[in-house]
C-alpha cells in the first residue's frame, strides 16, 4: 500500500515561514483527518496538530495545519532554531480493512 | 498523565519471533475508548505503522505485515504486547507504542482517532 507523500527536506532562516506539504488519496486524506507529528533528534514523535488544524495544549500557535481535498499542509511561522526536527503527516486509510499511513517525513533545517 | 514504556530483547535472531511489551502507567488500559498502536522506525528512516488493538480487543494491521503480527492486551498487567514472527534484518528498528484517543466528528459523522501519547521507544536489532 502507498503512504503519504512529503518533501524530504525544507529549510528557512529564523523568523521565516516554512510550509510542508502532504499528498495522499481519496481513501486517506480525502476521507479522514490529517494529523502531524514532530520528532526532535533522538526522541519519540510528539503530536503537533490533530484533526487537520487543531493544536494540542502547549503547542505554539506558530504551528498551523490545513487540508484541501487529498492534500494537507503544515506551516511553521516565525521559525526558531528549536523547530529543527523531522515532521510527519498521518491519516487513516479506509482501504484494505483500514490502516494508518504516514508520510515519509520532512527534515526541517533552520539555517 | 498516561505514560508508556516499551520493553523487550534488544537482539533477535533471524527467523525467530520478536516479542515486545508496552507497559501503561498513570491510567488503566481498560478505561476509556482507546486504541493502542505499535509503530516502528528503522535507523535514519521514517515511521511505519504496524498495527493496533482496541480496548475491546478488536485489531487492525498494516497490510504488508499482517501475516506476521499479533497484538494482544494483558489488562491484569496493564500491558499491550506485540509479536512479529519470522523476522529478518529488515525488521531492525526502534519500536514505539502509542495511545490513540477517540473523538467524535459531527462533520464526518463518525469517531476518529489520533496518537496523542507515545512511549520513548525500544531498539531491536535482528542479527545472528
Amino acid at each position: 500500500q502507498s503512504g503519504l507523500t512529503q518533501p524530504p527536506s525544507a529549510s528557512g532562516t529564523p523568523g521565516q515561514r516554512v510550509t510542508i506539504s502532504c499528498s495522499g488519496s481519496t481513501s486517506n486524506i480525502g476521507s479522514n483527518y490529517v494529523h502531524w507529528y514532530q520528532q526532535l533528534p533522538g526522541t519519540a514523535p510528539k503530536l503537533l496538530i490533530y484533526r487537520n488544524n487543531q493544536r494540542p495544549s502547549g503547542v505554539p500557535d506558530r504551528f498551523s495545519g490545513s487540508k484541501s481535498d487529498t492534500s494537507a499542509s503544515l506551516a511553521i511561522s516565525g521559525l526558531r532554531s528549536e523547530d529543527e526536527a523531522d515532521y510527519y503527516c498521518a491519516a487513516w486509510d479506509d482501504s484494505l480493512s483500514g490502516h494508518w499511513v504516514f508520510g515519509g517525513g520532512t527534515k526541517v533545517t533552520v539555517l | 498523565q498516561v505514560q508508556l514504556q516499551e520493553s523487550g530483547p534488544g537482539l533477535v535472531k533471524p527467523s525467530e519471533t520478536l516479542s515486545l511489551t508496552c507497559t501503561v502507567s498513570g491510567g488503566s488500559i481498560s478505561s476509556g475508548s482507546n486504541y493502542w498502536s505499535w509503530v516502528r522506525q528503522p535507523a535514519g528512516k521514517g515511521l511505519e505503522w504496524i498495527g493496533r488493538i482496541f480496548t475491546s480487543g478488536s485489531t487492525n494491521f498494516n497490510p504488508s505485515l499482517k501475516s506476521r503480527v499479533t497484538i494482544f492486551i494483558d489488562a491484569s498487567q496493564n500491558q499491550i504486547s506485540l509479536k512479529l514472527a519470522s523476522v529478518t534484518a529488515a525488521d531492525t528498528a526502534v519500536y514505539y507504542c502509542a495511545r490513540e484517543v477517540e473523538r467524535w466528528s459531527g462533520s464526518l459523522n463518525q469517531y476518529y482517532y489520533y496518537m496523542n501519547v507515545w512511549g520513548k521507544g525500544t531498539t531491536v536489532a535482528v542479527s545472528s
